[in-house]
């Protein structure tokens, strides 16, 4: 199975801010990464698929990145409504694994 | 609009089997991949299962052997059998559609299954 890390577990910022969330594999592999927003009590939203597409309706201020086995979720300017847990996962191969989850608190 | 919703018993004991079903709305189930994921009480989220329209399937190795799921066509719905549960079994269980095999873009609201005597 790929395993899928995740850094920071935990991130205080202000609104405003600029946020970056990184996800390393444990195998290489190109492209095939999703990122997701969980709010308590909800389901998890999809943000980014292959690595870099905004999914429809996602703010211009959510990217995605990736450079070798590293993958990047970047918020440009926190906004209020960004304070949630969030997750990568790999869809290069089955089973698809999940990192485990970036909580973003307000500071 | 996409929807998608989980029904299911809320308790089930162990080694009892867990039946699940999600009802598709918006959307011909036969167009379209979907995924079964669950999420274990303050936890992060596992992939559970990925069914095709044409039926094939893939799932978990952990839960391989003890997993059926299925696509009813007829009445929209896709469903999920877990059988001889343990409380590791305890979660949150979401259905979700696929965008082909790359990420999942559309997600029930969750039903929590809790596996007790």
């Amino acid at each position: 199975d790929i395993q899928m890390t995740q850094s920071p577990s935990f991130v205080s910022a202000s609104v405003g801010d600029r946020v970056t969330i990184t996800c390393r594999a444990s195998q290489g592999f190109r492209t095939w990464l999703a990122w997701y927003q969980q709010k308590p009590g909800k389901a998890p939203k999809l943000l980014i698929y292959g690595a870099s597409n905004l999914h429809t309706g996602v703010p211009l201020r959510f990217n995605g990145s990736e450079s070798g086995t590293e993958f990047t979720l970047t918020i440009s300017s926190l906004q209020p409504e960004d304070f949630a847990t969030y997750y990568c996962q790999q869809a290069n191969s089955f089973p698809w694994t999940f990192g485990q989850g970036t909580r973003v608190e307000i500071k | 609009q996409v929807q998608l919703k989980e029904s299911g018993p809320g308790l089930v004991k162990p080694l009892e089997t867990l039946s699940l079903t999600c009802t598709v709305s918006g959307v011909s189930i036969s167009g379209h991949y979907w995924s079964w994921i669950r999420q274990s009480p303050g936890k992060g989220l596992e992939w559970i299962a990925y069914m095709s329209n044409s039926g094939s399937a893939e799932y978990n190795p952990s839960l391989k052997r003890r997993l059926t799921i299925s696509l009813d066509t007829s009445r929209n719905q896709f469903s999920l059998t877990l059988r001889s549960v343990t409380a590791a079994d305890t979660a949150v269980y979401y259905c979700a559609r696929n965008i082909g095999m790359t990420a999942l873009n559309y997600w029930g609201q969750g039903t929590l299954v809790t596996v007790s005597s």
